[in-house]
């Protein structure tokens, strides 16, 4: 079984940017949730979707958003990059969110320049 | 609010030492607690739960139990290996809103 599967892995952005990260869940889970990793925040919850929908929304602005398409897959955006976006964002999936059992991707490491 | 609070880092043992990371929670009622596990490069696993007081999570030779009198769910390992190094973080996930809340991990370094 597949695990959870985030591209790319690494990347190299400049300040006002935009950049687009990728997640694909476990067959079958329907919910994705995204983190932000950072050595100082430790790990921030950025939004959880199930079924399309959104059902849970961290505190962090606007410039982050995400969608998640009819086969679960996910996507995150941040718009106009800035240095302290620089993070490890991981996507995890859960077959039922209210568990607490996730399971997460290895992450894509966003490098901010 | 509901919180997590986990002792800092990094602790350092050596191998064949005995752990423990504490762990205490702030929550209203029966949260469910955990104790996910980060190896490094890679993203977080989960290690073991209990979802009602005075149960015992294991796995791997890792054990916490949920004790509900003291709000804590501290992880404890007889034995380390080098293997063993990573951060650990603790969670609870509260009755009220099924949300996460994690601690801010701690890291473990075992020395051979």
């Amino acid at each position: 079984k597949a695990g959870v599967t985030q591209t790319p892995r690494y990347l190299i952005k400049t300040r006002g940017q935009q950049v687009t990260l990728s997640c694909s869940p476990i067959s079958g889970h329907r919910s994705v949730s995204w983190y932000q990793q950072t050595p100082g925040q430790g790990l921030q919850f950025l939004f959880e979707y199930f079924s399309e929908t959104q059902r849970n929304k961290g505190n962090f602005p606007g410039r982050f958003s995400g969608r998640q398409f009819s086969n679960s897959r996910s996507e995150m955006n941040v718009s106009t990059l800035e240095l302290g976006d620089s993070a490890l964002y991981l996507c995890a999936s859960s077959l039922d969110p209210d568990t607490g059992e996730l399971f997460f991707g290895e992450g894509s490491r966003l490098t901010v320049l | 609010g509901d919180s997590v609070t986990q002792m800092e880092g990094p602790v350092t043992l050596s191998e064949e030492a005995f752990l423990t990371i504490n762990c205490t929670y702030t929550a209203t009622g029966y949260p469910s607690l955990f104790w996910y596990v980060q190896y490094p490069g890679e993203g977080l696993q989960l290690l073991l739960k209990a979802t009602k007081a005075d149960d015992k999570g294991s796995n791997k030779g890792f054990e916490a139990t949920y004790r509900k009198e003291t709000t804590s769910f501290h992880l404890e390992k007889g034995s380390v290996q080098v293997s063993d190094s990573a951060v650990y973080f603790c969670a609870l996930i509260p009755n009220s809103n099924y949300q996460l809340i994690w601690g801010a991990g701690t890291k473990l370094i075992i020395k051979p």
